[in-house]
């Protein structure tokens, strides 16, 4: 069966300060690979995606970046981040290749910057 | 502009009654649709899906219905049980992989089943 690691669970970082976000799957290969975050309020917003390693889409213009250094791997990163930065981040994994894509979640970062 | 709404934000019901989530689209492309559930500091949790051949899908408990003329789909459940209580966002695909298969998530809705 498939798994999907996201660490680490919970971060408090500084504003300006940088930050790394990762995710890791288990179980599938070369599948689609997402971030998304949940501000306060608000719904999922998809912020990259990625079909194959090296390969990264972005969907919303931003301090963040996101990199794909293996097949299973996928990292949110920024050089500095900003309080509006804060929120739920999650990463979600679905079938490469497929049409309809039912996308699996994992456990999610809570960020806070202060 | 949302592609996706979810236009209420909240939902009571009682234990044993059913429970009806809304959802409204614009995208005339989107034909894949699905339902995900999330429960505070977890990530959502999918529910169950319907294409946009259908205009019903059934699973235990929960059951989507799709209005394609109206663009309009529901999910229902029945009986609601307290451990539903949760919140149920509604997503949308173009269906094709890439970014017209990216899902487009609505905003939620806080279901809240009392006993």
């Amino acid at each position: 069966s498939q798994t999907i690691h996201q660490w680490p669970a919970t971060l408090v970082q500084p504003v300006g300060s940088p930050l790394s976000l990762e995710c890791t799957v288990e179980g599938t290969s070369n599948p689609n690979l997402y971030w998304y975050r949940q501000a306060a309020g608000r719904g999922l917003q998809l912020l990259f995606y990625s079909v194959g390693i090296g390969q990264i889409s972005s969907e919303v213009p931003q301090n963040l970046s996101a990199s794909r250094p293996q097949d299973r791997q996928f990292i949110l990163s920024s050089k500095k981040l900003l309080l509006s930065d804060s929120g739920f981040y999650l990463c979600a994994w679905s079938k490469g290749g497929h049409t309809y894509n039912e996308q699996f979640f994992g456990p999610g970062t809570r960020l806070t910057v202060l | 502009d949302q592609q996706v709404k979810q236009n209420s934000p909240s939902l009571s019901v009682q234990e044993g009654r059913i429970s009806i989530l809304n959802c409204d689209y614009t995208n005339s492309m989107f034909d894949y649709f699905l339902w995900y559930k999330k429960y505070p500091a977890e990530g959502p949790t999918f529910l169950i899906s319907i294409s946009s051949i259908k205009d019903k899908n059934e699973d235990g408990r929960f059951t989507v219905f799709l209005n394609k003329s109206a663009k309009h789909l529901s999910l229902h459940i029945v009986p609601s049980q307290p451990g539903d209580s949760a919140v149920y966002f509604c997503a949308a695909s173009a269906g094709y992989g890439g970014s017209q298969g990216n899902l487009i998530f609505g905003k939620g809705t806080k279901l809240s089943v009392k006993p």
